[in-house]
């Protein structure tokens, strides 16, 4: 069955420190592959999407994910955290290439402290 | 310009009794999508519109639960008989055909007491 995981359901982290926040999935044909954000009070955010090509692709706020097919992950990572990062993320794989269906992990919150 | 709109963004109702969710996509975006967010939990996946069809309903969690979508646009999402466990935060999202990056609304949070 499809699934995604997120072991990790809280992470603290200093202000200017990095981050990695860890995905795993589970799918049986290419996955599509996304990181979305959503700060309090706030919709979700599109981060970064992988289709193909380049496995380390380049998202908004200076986040970047790598794909491994290897491991089935698709790890987030920011060298330097702001403390307007503090938010939950959450990463998703898109069923098929129509995108008619999608499977979300159960969020990792993170905390930064100054 | 104007993103995904939903409304009410809170409701309380009594158990038993039938709600209605409205979505308000993007303008011009045929995918529309519902999502059941319950406290501390990822997102469910509930329903998928093209156009105004829904191919799946499979993710609707029971009979009480239904979707429609009229001129492409606006959605609805009916929970009939509402019980307790109905009680979560549902979110639309919109997206052009194909696209895969999805926009999502503000949420309605619904509470069944």
């Amino acid at each position: 069955a499809q699934s995604v995981t997120q072991p990790d359901i809280h992470i603290t982290v200093s202000e200017g420190a990095s981050l990695e926040l860890r995905c795993n999935y589970s799918y049986g044909a290419t996955p599509y592959l996304f990181w979305y954000v959503q700060s309090p009070g706030q919709g979700l955010q599109l981060l970064l999407k992988y289709f193909s090509g380049d496995t380390l692709v380049q998202g908004i706020k200076g986040f970047e994910a790598e794909f491994k097919r290897s491991q089935s992950s698709f790890n987030l990572r920011k060298p330097s955290v702001h403390w307007s990062d503090a938010a939950e993320y959450f990463c998703a794989v898109g069923a098929s290439y129509n995108f008619n269906k999608f499977y979300f992990g159960s969020g990792t919150k993170l905390n930064v402290k100054p | 310009g104007a993103g995904v709109s939903q409304s009410p963004s809170n409701k309380v109702t009594e158990k038993g009794k039938d709600v209605e969710l409205r979505c308000d996509p993007i303008s011009g975006h045929t995918a529309l999508y519902w999502y059941r967010q319950s406290l501390g939990q990822g997102l469910e996946f509930l329903i998928y519109f093209q156009g105004n069809s829904a191919p799946d309903k499979s993710g609707l969690p029971s009979d009480r639960f239904s979707a429609e979508r009229t001129g492409g646009s606006v959605s609805t999402l009916t929970i009939q008989r509402t019980q307790q466990e109905d009680s979560a935060v549902y979110l639309c999202a919109s997206s052009l055909k194909g696209a895969g990056e999805q926009y999502f609304g503000p949420g309605t949070r619904l509470t069944v007491t």
